[in-house]
């Protein structure tokens, strides 16, 4: 079985700064894939970023990047030019690969907190 | 709206009651998923299906939760017999299989079991 672990329960910022959420997982498989959603207060969970384990480059999307560390399991996301609008849950996901596998274990979440 | 919705988006129920939400997904997308989501935690998977058929349960649900997707389209997701513990946010997402990487997670039921 897969875990997720995410070690900061909440974290600020000041708009405009950059932040960094942490996220260790455990998992025997070699092939899979990362993911960070957002699900801001009383929103939907949306996706923000995607990594697959076989890319040993770290993937970026806008404002968002991570630090993908296979060896040692690690998954961060980094925030670049917090914006108010950042404000939310932040969740870590894993996923194995392959079309008989599609379910997600889920972290337990940081909260993000940007302030003007 | 094209996305994934939910309904109710909140159910306040007694202790013994039973309760059903539903799904509806994102037109073609064949693979739907309810997760349940406690407050301080993330979600956790409870059952999946392919179409119309139920392919994978977790221990989570317990006989009393039932979910069917009988036309491989919305998806019903019922609680027989609440309890307190069933207090939660129900999710649900919606995955094409040709894009198989990708879950879109409706806005969920919040349940309140008095």
């Amino acid at each position: 079985a897969q875990t997720v672990t995410q070690s900061q329960p909440e974290m600020s910022v000041q708009e405009a700064e950059t932040v960094t959420l942490s996220c260790t997982y455990d998992t025997s498989e070699s092939n899979y894939y990362l993911f960070w959603y957002k699900q801001p207060p009383s929103r939907q969970m949306i996706l923000v970023i995607r990594q697959e384990a076989y890319k040993q480059q770290n993937a970026t999307e806008n404002r968002f990047s991570v630090n993908f560390q296979k060896a040692a399991k690690s998954f961060s996301l980094k925030i670049s030019d917090s914006q108010l609008g950042d404000t939310a849950m932040y969740f870590c996901a894993f996923m194995k690969q392959g079309r008989g596998y599609s379910t997600l274990t889920f972290g337990k979440g940081t909260m993000l907190l940007v302030s003007p | 709206d094209t996305g994934v919705s939910q309904d109710p988006r909140h159910k306040i129920t007694k202790r013994g009651q039973n309760v059903t939400f539903r799904c509806d997904p994102i037109s073609e997308h064949n693979r739907l998923y309810w997760y349940r989501q406690t407050l301080g935690q993330g979600p956790e998977f409870l059952t999946y299906f392919q179409n119309e058929a139920q392919l994978e349960k977790s221990r989570l649900l317990s006989d009393r939760f039932s979910a069917e997707r009988p036309k491989g389209s919305f998806s019903t997701l019922e609680i027989q017999r609440t309890e307190q513990g069933d207090s939660a946010m129900y999710l649900c997402a919606t995955l094409n299989l040709a894009v198989l990487n990708e879950q879109f997670f409706g806005p969920g039921t919040r349940l309140t079991v008095l």
